[in-house]
């Protein structure tokens, strides 16, 4: 069974407010990812990390940041969240070669921004 | 722009029904090709890699076979119960970093 847990589970928060959507994992996985979904859609790739001190944003535009010091920490931040940022999120992390790596997901945050 | 494609969306079975899904890709950018279950309120868990054409690969009433030239993959549920309930989703490698997901197939299995 992976070990990657995401906090919180649901958040409701108010338009403009900062947010910090959190990731942990304790397989010692170098690669992490956060993923975007909105219901009956596909999952698209918002950002990613080698490892440490290493991100990179994926095809999806998104407004938010990611930070990368510790290996099994990969928090996601919304400066300032808007109701388009409604939907939900979801991180990954994987090892191996790149071909067959099998990504590990956590249980996701539900965001809703009023 | 790569798209993998789901069908169908959703479907609704009945207990003990076999049942099967496609998931179709651009074959000239195939590396690898993963299946996840997905159920509801949980996290999406691997079920299946497949790197070579013809591949089949099989995990007690769950199988999936492999057709990398003319790019297809099929999941098939032998006997569906009602804990198959689940988005499947199949993802697609392209060799890069980025891993190319479908929209999924809703499978409802009603007892």
């Amino acid at each position: 069974e992976a070990d990657i847990y995401q906090t919180p589970r649901y958040l409701v928060i108010g338009t403009g407010k900062k947010i910090t959507l959190e990731c942990s994992q304790t397989m010692g996985h170098d690669k992490m990812y956060w993923y975007q979904q909105d219901p009956g859609m596909e999952l698209h790739l918002i950002h990613y990390s080698y490892g440490v001190n290493s991100t990179e944003k994926g095809d999806l535009s998104s407004e938010s940041t990611v930070s990368r010091i510790r290996t099994e920490h990969f928090p996601l931040t919304l400066e300032s969240a808007r109701p388009s940022h409604t939907s939900q999120y979801l991180c990954a992390s994987s090892e191996g070669d790149r071909v067959r790596e099998t990504q590990y997901f956590g249980p996701g945050t539900r965001l809703l921004v009023l | 722009i790569l798209n993998v494609e789901q069908s169908p969306q959703s479907l609704h079975v009945q207990e003990g029904d076999s049942t099967n899904f496609t998931c179709s890709f651009p074959s000239s950018n195939f590396y690898a090709l993963h299946w996840y279950r997905w159920e509801t309120a949980k996290s999406p868990e691997a079920l299946f890699v497949m790197t070579l054409n013809g591949d089949e690969k099989k995990k007690g009433r769950i199988s999936a076979t492999l057709n990398t030239k003319e790019g297809y993959s099929y999941l098939y549920i032998k006997g569906s119960q009602p804990e198959d309930s689940a988005t499947y989703l199949c993802a697609l490698n392209t060799g890069g970093f980025k891993t190319i997901f479908g929209a999924g197939t809703r499978l409802f299995v009603k007892a």
